[in-house]
């Protein structure tokens, strides 16, 4: 079946400009995770949806990073204000079950310049 | 504090020689485990798991990982290594209450040389 799909695949944006990513996870995954990676370094996370909970947002870095989720279905990473430290791929994962084996997109390739 | 380590940054290994890259984790119960791999420019593919049983546990590729609760460990060996193999790899851990996220290693970069 489909995997977890995520567009654009890449995004060069100004700074102070905003960006809205999305991520289409896997049909019948209630779990739902955003993270991003930095050249060199491991994934942070971000944020998690689960069905019609409230959202995890504990990984946010700031008011700048929001994001929504419509039902158990498509997800919107919002950037606002955009920086030069936001430059970064970011990756969706969506799972079955919470703290199950995550399935990942492929990630966008943000740059800001 | 509660940590991811992947000791080695990078490691390079001859196509055909054996391999382990090492993983340990400080969580106080025991937690879900995972390695994953990165190819360059791709997402991150799902090696192997780790829930509970037997604490060692077969992957795709060729690749085992086995669980040591007495050292913290959830160590990613294959024995013959092929140049395919040539990526990132991270290890993650979903500690399994209060918190809905994996965390992650900082990935070990694996160069495979004829």
């Amino acid at each position: 079946g489909a995997g977890v799909s995520q567009s654009p695949s890449n995004k060069v944006t100004e700074k102070g400009k905003d960006v809205e990513l999305r991520c289409d996870p896997i049909s019948g995954h209630t779990a739902l995770y955003w993270y991003r990676q930095r050249l060199g370094q491991g994934l942070e996370f971000l944020i998690y949806f689960q069905g019609n909970s409230a959202p995890d947002k504990s990984g946010l870095p700031s008011d700048r990073f929001s994001a929504e989720r419509t039902g158990e279905s498509v997800s919107t990473l919002t950037i606002q204000r955009t920086q030069q430290e936001d430059s970064a791929v970011y990756l969706c994962a969506s799972s079955l079950i919470p703290n199950y084996e995550q399935y990942f997109g492929p990630g966008t390739r943000l740059t800001v310049t | 504090a509660q940590s991811v380590t992947q000791p080695d940054i990078h490691i390079t290994v001859s196509e055909g020689a054996s391999l382990e890259l090492r993983c340990n984790y400080s969580y106080g119960a025991t937690p879900y485990l995972f390695w994953y791999v990165q190819s360059p420019g791709q997402g991150l593919q799902l090696l192997l798991k780790y829930f509970s049983g037997d604490t060692l546990v077969q992957g795709i590729k060729g690749f085992e990982a086995e669980f040591k609760r007495s050292q913290s460990s959830f160590n990613l060996r294959k024995p013959s290594v092929h140049w395919s193999d040539a990526a990132e790899y991270f290890c993650a851990v979903a500690p399994g209450t209060g918190a809905n996220n994996l965390f992650f290693g900082t990935g070990t970069r694996l160069t495979v040389i004829p």
